[in-house]
């Protein structure tokens, strides 16, 4: 089975400072996507950004990138001129090319101070 | 207005009650999605279903049920709720992609259940 491992329960950051949260996976699937979701004190899931296995480019979205290592199973978010809206929990989530059943991670409590 | 809802958001049952938990969309998904998520576990899949006529269970079906009343509602039961189905619960939907595969999954408020 695929696993989700996030290694920082929690982290801290300084306003308008760079913070990169970790991600590693166990798969034998050439195929797959992976996914950063974030989850404020309001609850919602929200999709922070979203990798294709086959796809070599890092995703961008504005102030939110990943780092995505293939070889070494690593998918860690970068988040850029962090703000305090970005303090919530970050969920990493694996899920297998052609298969609904997504896997999450135990996710990183994130702490933004002013 | 919000593209995926769920009732109640907030439950108090007890052991052995039976008990549903709704979720509908606006999205015009075809797939929807039930999880769980505890403390230090993330969250874990319950069960999905790709239309009306097509249920799957998913990591942890055991103790649920569901319902796909229509291409918008899915809903979960409990037959005879148990306390450690205290969780938050979060409903989701998705699209296929023009690859074959579901694209992003879109979640639900949650819905927080205390079973005593």
């Amino acid at each position: 089975a695929q696993t989700v491992t996030q290694s920082q329960p929690e982290m801290s950051v300084q306003e308008a400072e760079t913070v990169t949260l970790s991600c590693t996976y166990d798969t034998s699937e050439s195929d797959y996507y992976l996914f950063w979701y974030k989850q404020p004190p309001s609850r919602q899931m929200i999709l922070v950004i979203r990798q294709e296995a086959y796809k070599q480019q890092n995703a961008t979205e504005n102030r939110f990138s990943v780092n995505f290592q293939k070889a070494a199973k690593s998918f860690s978010l970068k988040i850029s001129d962090s703000q305090l809206g970005d303090a919530a929990m970050y969920f990493c989530a694996y899920r297998k090319y052609n298969n609904n059943d997504m896997r999450f991670g135990a996710g990183t409590r994130l702490t933004v101070k002013p | 207005d919000a593209d995926v809802t769920q009732t109640p958001r907030n439950r108090i049952t007890k052991t052995g009650k039976r008990i549903m938990l709704e979720c509908s969309q606006t999205k015009g998904h075809d797939r929807m999605y039930w999880y769980r998520q505890d403390p230090g576990l993330g969250l874990r899949l319950i069960y999905y279903s790709f239309d009306v006529k097509d249920i799957n269970k998913g990591e942890i079906s055991d103790g649920y049920s569901v319902s796909r009343q229509a291409q918008a509602k899915f809903s979960l039961s409990l037959e005879s709720a148990i306390p450690n189905q205290t969780a938050l619960y979060f409903c989701a939907t998705s699209d296929l992609g023009a690859s074959g595969a579901s694209e992003t999954q879109y979640f639900g408020p949650g819905t927080r259940l205390l079973v005593l």
